[in-house]
Order: C-alpha cells, then sequence, then structure tokens
C-alpha cells in the first residue's frame, strides 16, 4: 500500500538558523498538503500542492512539490520561536479522496 | 462561526464498553475524516465519508464503527474489539467536489480517549 515517509523525525534549531523537512511517497500522488501541529493541539491547514514542480511561499515558508509528483518539502527560512510544532506532509493519491499522512517532523526552536 | 467541533475533550471510559466521539460541521464540507493519534507519532485513517450514507475504511478500521446520516455529522464508535483504544481522536472535514476540486482538512480540536 501507499507509505509516506517524512525525515528528519526531529530537529532541534537555534533562533534564526533555517529549517526543511522532506516527504516522500512510495506512490504518484495527485496532491500533496502540509500541516502544522503545536504541542496539545490539532493538525492546521498550511497548503496544498497540486502540479508537479510546483512551488509555493507563505512568508518565511518555502513548499515544493517534486517533478515526479512522489516527494516534497517544506523550508523555513530564519526560524523564529513561534515556529515550534510537528509539521506534517499528507499525500492524495489518484482517483481516491484519501490521504496517507507523513511520520511528522518535530521543531525544536532555541531562542 | 463556521468550525468543526468534537466532544467531549476528555474521556474515560472502562475496558470492554463500548464508547461513541462526537463530530459536527457546520462548513457545509462534502468529506469527513476520523483519525487516530498516538503518543508521538502521525495520523492514521480510521474511517472517511465523501457524501452521506456513504463512507470507507481507512488503514486501521477494525474495532471502530462510524455513520454519516447527515452532511453534518460524522460520528465514531470505539467498540469493545479495539485492542488498544486508548489514544488521541482527530475529526476532519474537506471539500472534495466531484469536480475534483479538493481543499484542505479542517481539524476538530479532538478527544483524548482513555480506556481503563
Amino acid at each position: 500500500g501507499q507509505q509516506v515517509m517524512q525525515i528528519p523525525q526531529y530537529q532541534h534549531v537555534q533562533e534564526g538558523e533555517d529549517f526543511t523537512t522532506y516527504c516522500n511517497s512510495s506512490t504518484t500522488l495527485s496532491n500533496i498538503q502540509w500541516y502544522k501541529q503545536r504541542p496539545g493541539g490539532h493538525p492546521v491547514f498550511l497548503i496544498q500542492l497540486v502540479k508537479s514542480g510546483e512551488v509555493k511561499k507563505q512568508k518565511r515558508l518555502t513548499f515544493q512539490f517534486g517533478e515526479a509528483k512522489k516527494n516534497s518539502s517544506l523550508h523555513i527560512t530564519a526560524t523564529q520561536t513561534t515556529d515550534v510544532g510537528t509539521y506534517f506532509c499528507a499525500g492524495g493519491g489518484p482517483g481516491t479522496y484519501k490521504y496517507i499522512f507523513g511520520t511528522g517532523t518535530r521543531l525544536k526552536v532555541l531562542a | 462561526d463556521g468550525g468543526i467541533t468534537q466532544s467531549p475533550k476528555y474521556l474515560f471510559r472502562k475496558e470492554g464498553q463500548n464508547v461513541t466521539l462526537s463530530c459536527e460541521q457546520n462548513l457545509n464540507h462534502d468529506a469527513m475524516y476520523w483519525y487516530r493519534q498516538d503518543p508521538g507519532q502521525g495520523l492514521r485513517l480510521i474511517y472517511y465519508s465523501q457524501i452521506v450514507n456513504d463512507f470507507q475504511k481507512g488503514d486501521i478500521a477494525e474495532g471502530y464503527s462510524v455513520s454519516r446520516e447527515k452532511k453534518e455529522s460524522f460520528p465514531l464508535t470505539v467498540t469493545s474489539a479495539q485492542k488498544n483504544p486508548t489514544a488521541f481522536y482527530l475529526c476532519a472535514s474537506s471539500i472534495n467536489r466531484a469536480s475534483g476540486r479538493r481543499s484542505g482538512q479542517f481539524f476538530g480540536p479532538g478527544t483524548r480517549l482513555t480506556v481503563l
């Protein structure tokens, strides 16, 4: 079955450093979504990528969808303490509305 | 305010008892989802529903049941057949049109179920 792997599992950075998390699917995706979950909270939708090679930016966050639509990345420039949380990708397969979530990357930002 | 609500926030049950978790949305979303999250883990799909009176099993449906009698509501029952039911349960909804248009998933605040 479809699997979505995410690396790294944990990342500790100093405030101001950059951060990147990578998402890899075992199968070709129709779209990919990214979520952020603060400690003790629920996932919050950040963005959806649909097109091959698509790049989207939200302030300090840059999201990419691979050309083969099997991988994606989230890059945060100059991290802040408010970026703390776990970042999940979720892959949607062709012909289905089912989403498979990645294992998540837990980000800690040291002030 | 539009949103998705889950109740209760915390739930304690004795082993062997069935329990039903509530999920209601007033976003007029077509699709609804139930996920389970264990400590330090990702989200695993239990059931999902595209339209009223229709739902599909996710990856870990054993020991769970759902119904979708109304567009706004998607309750989840955790049965006594579920071997390890203690977890954080999250409900979500999204727009999934027949045209193929999809939105992100909007999550409720979750229910933390503890089986004693």
